[in-house]
This record gives structure tokens, sequence and C-alpha cells, in this order.
């Protein structure tokens, strides 16, 4: 079965510092993989993607994630923290011949000045 | 840009009421998605379309009914909501099958059925 595991509820890092979420995967074939980030009372928005090349991607607001294939997993980074950064992030799934897309629970990401 | 843009923001319903929530997008894509989103549990997909006159039920179909007259307008309808039904609905669209641009989400709407 399709499933993502976002194993931190919650991140908490100060502004400045590198920051890190978490994110693992399980699918059959191969995966397409996605960030979205989700701000208080509005919808999801789309951070970046892994559909095939390079392992290391980069995204909107100065995002990266980077592509493990043996370790099934896809953590979202970046360099230094912005208080602007605190939101819901959520990682996504999706099985290139089912057609079907898997999100995780989301973790909370919380940057202090 | 409008993108997609969902109708009523907020909602509180009794119990065995109906209502109908509104999608609309201005994309011109094919393929539409309502999902709800409960604490805890990521989003889970109600149903979705892959084009104008089709629909098809995604993992939590039941209780909810869904109708794709046009291409630029998706609606979701309970037809007697219950206490379960409480959530926040998201309304999607993606140009393609693959998803390969991400969805395009709408800001949701907020239901709370007592």
């Amino acid at each position: 079965a399709q499933s993502v595991a976002q194993p931190e509820d919650q991140v908490n890092v100060a502004e400045g510092n590198p920051l890190t979420v978490k994110c693992t995967y399980s699918v059959s074939g191969n995966p397409y993989l996605f960030w979205y980030v989700q701000y208080p009372n509005r919808g999801l928005q789309f951070l970046l993607k892994y559909i095939t090349g390079d392992n290391l991607v980069k995204g909107s607001y100065g995002f990266e994630a980077e592509f493990n294939k043996s370790q099934t997993s896809f953590h979202l980074k970046k360099p230094s923290a912005l208080v602007s950064d605190s939101a819901l992030y959520f990682c996504a799934v999706r099985n290139t011949n089912a057609g079907k897309s898997t999100f995780g629970d989301g973790t909370t990401l919380t940057v202090k000045p | 840009n409008a993108g997609v843009t969902q109708t009523p923001k907020f909602r509180v319903l009794k119990t065995g009421q109906s209502m109908t929530l509104l999608c609309a997008q201005d994309m011109n894509h094919e393929y539409m998605y309502w999902y709800r989103q409960d604490p805890g549990m990521g989003l889970r997909l109600i149903h979705y379309s892959v084009g104008e006159g089709t629909t098809a039920k995604g993992e939590v179909p039941d209780g909810y009914n869904v109708s794709r007259l046009k291409k630029q307008n998706f609606l979701l309808g309970l037809e007697s909501a219950a206490p379960s039904q409480t959530s926040v609905y998201f309304c999607a669209s993606s140009l393609d099958r693959l998803v390969i641009y991400g969805y395009t989400f709408g800001s949701g709407t907020r239901l709370t059925v007592v």
C-alpha cells in the first residue's frame, strides 16, 4: 500500500538556523514527490516536486528537497529559516502507474525570532 | 489570478441538513478533486473528476455526492449532514492526470455539523 510518513508533528527552529522537515514514503514503481505549504486559513500551496533527474530539487521561497531512493526519503530543507516560514507542511507522493496521491499528516514548522 | 475559488468559506449545519459546496477554476484544468482535511490525518480524497460530465469515488466517498456539469465547476453535495462530516474541505485542480505540475488548491470551506 502507498503511504507517506512525516515523523515529526512539530519542528521548532530559531530564525537564521537551517531547517529540515522529514518525509519518507512507500510506493510501488517510480514516485512523484511533492511538498506543499499551508498557511493559516489558506489552501495548500505547491512548493516543489521531484519527478525525475537531479536528486536535489529547488523550489519556492528558498526551499529545497533531496530525493533519496535507497532511504525512500524526500526531506525538505532550507539553509536559513525565516519567521515567515512558520506554517504547516505536507509531503505527498503520487504513484505514476495507479495515479493515486497520498498526503502525509503534516508537520507544523515554527520559526522563532 | 483567481485560480480555484470555493464558496462558502464557512458553514454551520444541523444534523440531517443538506448543502452544496461550490468549486470553480479558471485555469481550464481537466482534473478536479475534493479533499477533506482533519487534524492529524492529512488530506483524504472524497471524489474526483477527470473531465466534464465524469466523476469517480476517492478514498472516503460515503455521504457525499458530486457533479461536474461544466468543466470549470465541481460541486460537492452533502444530502444528510452528520457530525462526522465536520471538517475543512478543499477543492483542487490539476492540469494533467499525473499531477506533474502539482495541485492548485482553493482556500477551503470550514464546515461544522452540530
